[in-house]
């Protein structure tokens, strides 16, 4: 089965530091693009970061800096280091995999919720 | 960067009813968008891709349409399961963007 699963959420203090980690099965990660997208609650949703198979990587300005895309091609995981936590980087933490139709986000994992807070 | 911006905010609708929700990008995007579907505790879903094009098990009554700046997803006749909330986001340029979101509710 094609599936992604995160894991790695909870609860940490600001300044903090968090990594999370995509397990993918059904396709390779490093043959696909691979990205972070989060929804802090109740609100919309903001791309993060991705990485092209190739290992370019990209971030969102908010995040860029502070949090590393990166991934373990023997264990097939895609991983966010996220450091310098904000109480604004509290959200739900999504994979996804950047199909090859249009550049969209064809596969979604179902999300490990991050909570920054003292 | 890219502002993404979705009317309206909400829409009421009944069961069979044809909804269009539109999506605005701040500059040209060609046909790098792609429309979503989110229901509430759940993953967002991919409907429509490269601006008109249907993802694989997506039923019909999903359409996407336009080209540079200005996009619509349009619901033909509206089911029960289709009440969620709907995001149009661009993938032209880094850092990629979302519009704010359409929830759609029943009437």
């Amino acid at each position: 089965e094609v599936q992604l699963v995160e894991s790695g959420g909870g609860l940490i203090q600001p300044g903090g530091s968090l990594r999370l980690s995509c397990a993918a099965s059904g396709f390779t990660v490093s043959s696909d693009y691979m990205s972070w997208v989060r929804q802090a609650p109740g609100k919309g949703l903001e791309w993060v970061s991705l990485i092209y198979s190739g290992g370019n990587t990209y971030y969102a300005d908010s995040v860029k800096g502070r949090f590393t895309i990166s991934r373990d091609n023997s264990k097939n995981t895609v991983y966010l280091e996220m450091n310098t936590l904000r109480a604004e980087d509290t959200a739900v933490y999504y994979c996804s995999r950047r199909g090859n139709g249009g550049r969209a986000f064809d596969l979604w994992g179902q999300g490990t919720l991050v909570i920054v807070s003292s | 960067d890219i502002q993404m911006t979705q009317s309206p905010s909400s829409v009421s609708a009944s069961v069979g009813d044809r909804v269009t929700i539109t999506c605005r990008a701040s500059q040209g995007i060609s046909s790098w968008l792609a429309w979503y579907q989110q229901k509430p505790g759940k993953a967002p879903k991919l409907l429509i891709y490269a601006a008109s094009s249907l993802q694989r098990g997506v039923p019909s009554r999903f359409s996407g349409s336009g080209s540079g700046t200005d996009f619509t997803l349009t619901i033909s006749s509206l089911q029960p399961e289709d009440f969620a909330t709907y995001y149009c986001q661009q993938a032209n340029s880094f850092p990629y963007t979302f519009g704010q979101g359409t929830k759609l509710d029943t009437k």
